[in-house]
């Protein structure tokens, strides 16, 4: 089993949508998640960082783990076209911070 | 503009060859991270520097080797190349180690023929 699952899509919206982007994990250790956005020939960029379970918000963006089922979300609202890219979600594997990715969901917002 | 900057953007060469991969992480950063990201693995981690000594080990194969300077800027050498070493290199910076925002630089696209 991989440490990290997400699905791949495409996933295609309309303008406005609300999206939701999930990834599962398969280590009860993991404590810190984060989402990583990724323009198309760009280096990922952090979008959310959260600690344990719970949920938080920045804007329109909503990261959302749920460590007893060991699911990690992240929620738009009123997507924007320029929200297409890659997301991908990221746990933090080892002590000294190296990084656990899931592959990535290409996100398409359609005007 | 994350402040990491890697160098060169584009690499072509040829299997057998040697090239090295350039990184200067964000002012005051003493972490830097190399990744590795190809269409069918993904991102995956391959090394770790702090303060110029090696900290963890990824998916690192033995053709591949790194190092941090002491004005902390790292190389990733890749030496006997493949076809399958083609991919995108990314170098991430960070303050100090563990749970410190790693940030990422543009990356290096290396394509081998």
């Amino acid at each position: 089993q991989k440490e990290v699952e997400q699905d791949p899509g495409p996933l295609s919206v309309p303008e406005g949508a609300i999206v939701s982007l999930n990834c599962t994990y398969s280590n009860s250790a993991f404590q810190y998640f984060m989402w990583y956005r990724q323009y198309s020939r760009k280096g990922p960029e952090l979008l959310m960082y959260t600690y344990s379970s719970g949920n938080k918000e920045d804007g329109r963006f909503t990261a959302q783990v749920d460590k007893s089922s060991k699911y990690i979300s992240l929620f738009i609202r009123d997507s924007q076209p320029s929200d297409s890219a890659t997301y991908l979600c990221a746990i933090l594997g080892g002590s000294q911070g190296n990084l656990i990715f899931g592959k990535g969901t290409k996100l398409s917002v359609k005007p | 503009d994350s402040g990491v900057t890697q160098t060169p953007k584009h690499l072509i060469t040829a299997t057998g060859q040697r090239v090295t991969l350039r990184c200067s992480p964000r002012s005051g950063d003493l972490s830097v991270y190399w990744y590795q990201q190809s269409l069918d693995q993904g991102l995956q981690f391959l090394i770790q520097y702090y303060n110029g000594e090696e900290r963890a080990k990824g998916n690192i194969l033995e053709r591949f080797s790194a190092q941090q300077f002491p004005d902390l800027h790292s190389e990733l050498n890749l030496s006997s190349l493949e076809l399958g070493d083609s991919a995108l290199y990314f170098c991430a910076s960070s303050g100090g180690l563990g749970t410190d925002t790693q940030y990422f630089g543009p990356g290096t696209r290396l394509t081998v023929l």
